[in-house]
């Protein structure tokens, strides 16, 4: 069975500090792939970033990098120069790519809130 | 612009009644899917479609059906309504189901109040 599982239901930074938001999974897949979403106080969800599990240099873009630990089954956000319009709910999610049926499996996520 | 539009943001409804919520997506994605976000749950996946077709349901109950009238469409009714469908639904898109660089794009979502 998947299970995503997001420990940090809040964090912090000031502008420009990195952030660091972590997300352990399980899964007795071989093949996936991570997500990372945002969630803006509109509520709408924003796709940020991806990690493939047989990747394994970690993924980059912009200010958004991820660390994969496939070994551990973890893997980190990490935002640099951290801004305020960067608050927001962020969102773990797991998808089997065998059953590609679109299925992701979400975690809990965690309410960052970079202050000025 | 928003290229997924869910109609409308905000939705009461009273215990019994149906409602239908709107999806749009202006992306030219062939597969379409909701996802229901309730209080203190993390998102939950309930349908998948491909070409208007019914690829996956994870919902149990047969009060939710989706109907898709065009390709980018991709309606969620709701039938007899009851309080514990509160919830948050999302639409998503992506530009092909199944396929293994699927990544799905979120509409920003339908809250329903049921009382």
């Amino acid at each position: 069975a998947q299970r995503v599982t997001q420990v940090q239901p809040t964090g912090s930074s000031q502008w420009g500090e990195e952030v660091t938001l972590d997300c352990s999974y399980e899964t007795s897949e071989y093949f996936y792939r991570i997500f990372w979403y945002r969630q803006l106080f509109s509520g709408e969800m924003v796709f940020l970033i991806y990690q493939p599990s047989f990747d394994t240099q970690n993924q980059r873009s912009g200010r958004y990098s991820v660390v994969f630990q496939k070994s551990f089954k973890s893997i980190s956000l990490v935002i640099s120069a951290s801004q305020p319009e960067d608050s927001g709910t962020y969102f773990c999610a797991l998808s089997e790519l065998i059953t590609n049926t679109g299925k992701l499996t979400f975690g809990d996520g965690t309410v960052l809130t970079v202050k000025p | 612009d928003p290229k997924i539009i869910q109609k409308p943001k905000y939705l009461v409804a009273v215990t019994g009644s149906e409602k239908i919520l709107i999806c749009e997506q202006y992306l030219g994605h062939n597969a379409m899917y909701w996802y229901r976000q309730s209080a203190k749950k993390p998102l939950e996946f309930m349908f998948s479609y491909s070409y208007q077709k019914l690829m996956d349901n994870q919902t149990a109950s047969s009060r939710f059906q989706p109907q898709s009238s065009k390709k980018n469409h991709l309606d969620l009714q709701i039938t007899a309504l009851k309080p514990d469908d509160s919830a948050t639904y999302f639409c998503a898109s992506s530009q092909v189901w199944g396929h293994s660089q699927n990544t799905l794009y979120f509409g920003a979502g339908t809250r329903l109040s049921v009382l």
